[in-house]
């Protein structure tokens, strides 16, 4: 089985300053990971993925998220947070290529507020 | 990048109706097409998975007879909702898969019961 925690239910954060949304997650087999967006009343955007080879991944909007497997984390970070990237944050998890068919699960999310 | 239209975007029904909801890859085939519930300040809950000619798989707790799934070609699904309840209130999000394997979301579907 699969599963994925995201700690904090919400995150707080000055304009400028570095962001950090945790995950952990727990595979059985090599773990697909990803991170999503979703802004109010609106359909998860697709952020960044790790699959294989290098622990750091970039990904849109200067997202970046760095694979530890030791401590099985995923965490997802930013340098300089704006207002704008004020949203709900998801990670999500698949164990192997074509687990299930392609099922994905999701942690419970956390909210990002980026006050100005 | 691959699009995933869901229709209609926001819904409101009265108690006992029928409510269906569609989810359309506009620029490549879905083999396989997913259906998310979720409730507010809440994550995704997976309630099936549709593949194209086949039947869809539910989710444990998911009654099949209430959420009716129909993935009927390779570029649409539709969640019809039967006899819908205020407890199906919900925002439904579709995903899409095709060859390459990329999951691709729908912009979700607010349904409100009254």
């Amino acid at each position: 089985a699969q599963s994925v925690a995201q700690p904090e239910d919400q995150v707080n954060v000055a304009e400028g300053n570095p962001l950090t949304v945790k995950c952990t997650y727990s595979v059985s087999g090599n773990p697909y990971l990803f991170w999503y967006v979703q802004y109010p009343n609106r359909g998860l955007q697709f952020l960044l993925k790790y699959i294989t080879g290098d622990n750091l991944v970039k990904g849109s909007y200067g997202f970046e998220a760095e694979f530890n497997k030791s401590q099985t984390s995923f965490h997802l970070k930013k340098p300089s947070a704006l207002v704008s990237d004020s949203a709900l944050y998801f990670c999500a998890v698949r164990d192997g290529p074509k687990a299930a068919g392609n099922k994905l699960t999701f942690g419970g999310g956390t909210r990002v507020l980026v006050k100005p | 990048g691959a699009v995933v239209s869901q229709h209609p975007s926001w819904v409101i029904c009265k108690s006992g109706t029928s409510v269906k909801i569609e989810c359309r890859s506009l620029d490549f085939q879905a083999t396989t097409m997913f259906w998310y519930r979720q409730f507010p300040k809440q994550s995704l809950m997976l309630m099936a998975t549709s593949n194209e000619g086949s039947k869809a798989t539910y989710e444990q707790g998911v009654e099949k007879d209430k959420f009716l799934i129909n993935h009927a070609s390779l570029t649409l699904s539709t969640l019809t909702v039967t006899s819908a309840h205020p407890e199906d209130s919900s925002f439904y999000i579709c995903s899409a898969t095709g060859t390459t394997g990329e999951l691709f979301f729908g912009e979700g579907s607010r349904l409100t019961v009254l």
